[in-house]
Parts: structure tokens; C-alpha cells; sequence
């Protein structure tokens, strides 16, 4: 799996747009990046993932540049309760099946 | 809810005893994923099982073993607990093996051990 690089932490004001950046300048053609959060010790949950195309859910954007050597996750209108850690995870299909979760980019969403 | 049960949620014990942690997956998932993290520290995969077989160790001590059973629910065991052993324990379930779904974990809230 290809290594992700993030800023280790961010802060964000409440109601604003949160723009997160991962790097993942080996990534290959058929891996894919995922994002994760966990509030604070709470379970890690899942956000989004996408291939090359930009993708959107209900709780973020996914913007990967034509290249692929990079992605942004965006949540739109950050809220106190969007305070946690996010991961980017590169990852296949095949291969391992664990999830490799780094240290993530603590984000912080100020009132 | 992410439709992952795990339990206790919390367990306090001492030194040297051992503890079981239960997790049952979501509804149609195979897989179950156990992770450990220690305070301030990332998470560790420590193994997977998939539909009752051992697929994939980690980071998992000797101490500590898991199993699946036929109804696809998973116990974790920790024994001769260390006080290095106190963390929060998550499991996961995903979808099919071989295909993106495996990929998209879902988490239970966690046990948190404590050894005193």
C-alpha cells in the first residue's frame, strides 16, 4: 500500500469549509484512498473513498487531483462535532485486509 | 451506530489475571478485525478472522488470543494482563474479502481495559 503523508493537526472555525490534504505521491493505479475519523476514543469511522474521480456524500467531499498523488477531504461546514482525528488510507482490492491507520491530521473545529 | 457490539465497555482488573472481550459484527459480515490502542498511541491491527478462520496477525502478543465462532461473533483473550496492556480495544467488521468492501471497516465504541 502506498504511504500517505498529513499535516499532523489543523484547526478550523465552526461554519467554515475544513480542508484536509493528504499526500500519496506513490500511489498506484488501482489503489484507492479512504478516509477515516475517530472522535475522540470513540471507533473509527468511515467517511468516504474514491479512485480518481471527485466524490461526495452526505458527510464530505473527496477531491483526488488528476494525478493522484494527492487528495483533500472536505467538510463543508465544519461543527464542533467534526473535532477529531482523520486518516487517508491507500488501499487495494486484494492484498492485506487490516487497515494501516497513521497518526491522521488532529483537526480542531473552533467555536 | 455502526452495527458492531462490542462488550464490556469497560474492565478494570489487576496484574497476572486474564479477560475476555466479545464483539459481534454486523449483520452478513464475515470479517471480524481486532485493533488495540494505547494511550496517545495509534491504532495496531493485532488479527483478523474471517467466517471462523484465523486470516491475518499482527502486532499480537503471545498472551493474547482470538477466536471466531460459527455464529460469527469473536472473542478476544488477554492473559497474565500487564499494566502496559491497559488500552481500548476495538473490533471491526467488513464485507467480502477480495473485493473494495473490505476496505470499508466499521468500528463498535470500544472496550476500555484498565489493569491495575
Amino acid at each position: 500500500d502506498a504511504k500517505t503523508t498529513q499535516p499532523p493537526s489543523m484547526d478550523c472555525a465552526e461554519g467554515r469549509a475544513a480542508n484536509l490534504p493528504c499526500n500519496h505521491s506513490t500511489i498506484s493505479g488501482n489503489e484507492y484512498v479512504y478516509w477515516y475519523r475517530q472522535i475522540h476514543s470513540q471507533g473509527p469511522q468511515y467517511i468516504i473513498h474514491g479512485l480518481k474521480n471527485n466524490e461526495t456524500n452526505e458527510m464530505a467531499s473527496l477531491i483526488i487531483t488528476e494525478d493522484r498523488k494527492s487528495s483533500t477531504l472536505i467538510l463543508p461546514h465544519a461543527t464542533l462535532r467534526d473535532t477529531a482525528v482523520y486518516y487517508c488510507i491507500v488501499r487495494v482490492a486484494a492484498g492485506a485486509n487490516n487497515l494501516f491507520f497513521g497518526t491522521g491530521t488532529r483537526l480542531t473545529v473552533i467555536p | 451506530d455502526s452495527g458492531v457490539t462490542q462488550t464490556p465497555k469497560h474492565l478494570i482488573t489487576a496484574t497476572g489475571q486474564r479477560v475476555t472481550l466479545r464483539c459481534s459484527p454486523r449483520s452478513g459480515d464475515l470479517s471480524v478485525y481486532w485493533y488495540q490502542q494505547s494511550l496517545d498511541q495509534g491504532l495496531q491491527f493485532l488479527i483478523h478472522y474471517y467466517n471462523g478462520e484465523e486470516r491475518a496477525k499482527g502486532n499480537i502478543l503471545e498472551r493474547f488470543s482470538a477466536q471466531q465462532f460459527p455464529d460469527l461473533h469473536s472473542e478476544l483473550n488477554l492473559s497474565s494482563l500487564e499494566l502496559g496492556d491497559s488500552a481500548l480495544y476495538f473490533c471491526a467488521s467488513s464485507g467480502p474479502l477480495g473485493t473494495l468492501a473490505k476496505n470499508i471497516q466499521y468500528f463498535g465504541a470500544g472496550t476500555r481495559l484498565s489493569v491495575l
